[in-house]
C-alpha cells in the first residue's frame, strides 16, 4: 500500500485565497483524521470521519474552516478565506478498527499564507 | 480538556547512553498510550503502544505505565544520532480510541 496520500505538499497562498487540502486515505481504513501542527500549539486533531460521516469537528477553528469526506478514498480540508495566522502543517492520518489503532499519517501539507 | 503534559526539552543524551522520556495524562479513565517519533520536516510514526501498567519492551525501546500515577514513559537504551528527533505521548480513552497527543520532547542523541 502506498500509505496516505497527501497533496499538495507545499502551498504558498495569500490572505484571502481559498486554499484546499486533500487526502487519500489507506485502503480499508474506516477512520479519517484532520490535523494542524505549529510549534505553538503543537498537534491538533481537527476533524475526525468515521465510514465518511464527520464525527466530531470541534477542534475546528472556526467557520472559514470546512472538510469532506465524499467517498472512503478521498476527503478534502478547506479554508476559506485564509488567512496568515493559518500557516501550519496539516497532517491527514487514517486508521482502522482494530488491532494497535495505529494512526498512519501522510506526509504533511505546509501551509504559508502570506 | 484532557490533557497530556510532556518536557519540551531538548533531552541531550550521549550516544550508548539511556534515554527517558516522561508524560503526564489529565483523564483517570485512560485506556490507550502511544508513542511516536517525528522526525525534522516528517510526519509522527508510532514507535510503542501500551495498554497496562507495566513494562512493554521492544528492541531498544521499553514503554512504562503507571495508571495510577497517571504516568508514561519511553526508555531508549543504547541511544543512536539517528534516534535523535521529537517524541510524542498520544492518550486515549475507551469507546473510538481518538488519541490527544502532547507538544512533544526534542532529543538529541550527541557522538
Amino acid at each position: 500500500d502506498a500509505g496516505v496520500i497527501q497533496s499538495p505538499r507545499h502551498e504558498v497562498t495569500e490572505m484571502g485565497q481559498e486554499v484546499t487540502l486533500r487526502c487519500k486515505p489507506i485502503s480499508g481504513h474506516d477512520y479519517l483524521f484532520w490535523y494542524r501542527q505549529t510549534m505553538m500549539r503543537g498537534l491538533e486533531l481537527l476533524i475526525y470521519f468515521n465510514n465518511n460521516v464527520p464525527i466530531d469537528d470541534s477542534g475546528m477553528p472556526e467557520d472559514r474552516f470546512s472538510a469532506k469526506m465524499p467517498n472512503a478514498s478521498f476527503s478534502t480540508l478547506k479554508i476559506q478565506p485564509s488567512e496568515p495566522r493559518d500557516s501550519a502543517v496539516y497532517f491527514c492520518a487514517s486508521r482502522g478498527t482494530s488491532g494497535t489503532w495505529e494512526q498512519f499519517f501522510g506526509p504533511g501539507t505546509r501551509l504559508t499564507v502570506l | 480538556q484532557k490533557e497530556v503534559e510532556q518536557n519540551s526539552g531538548p533531552l541531550s543524551v550521549p550516544e550508548g547512553a539511556i534515554a527517558s522520556l516522561n508524560c503526564t495524562y489529565s483523564d483517570r479513565v485512560s485506556q490507550s498510550f502511544f508513542w511516536y517519533r517525528q522526525y525534522s520536516g516528517k510526519s509522527p510514526e508510532l514507535i510503542m503502544s501500551i495498554y497496562s501498567n507495566g513494562d512493554k519492551e521492544d528492541g531498544r525501546f521499553t514503554a512504562q505505565l503507571n495508571k495510577a500515577s497517571q504516568y508514561v514513559s519511553l526508555l531508549i537504551r543504547d541511544s543512536q544520532p539517528s534516534d535523535s528527533a521529537t517524541y510524542l505521548c498520544a492518550v486515549a480513552s475507551g469507546g473510538s480510541y481518538i488519541p490527544t497527543f502532547g507538544r512533544g520532547t526534542s532529543l538529541i542523541v550527541h557522538p
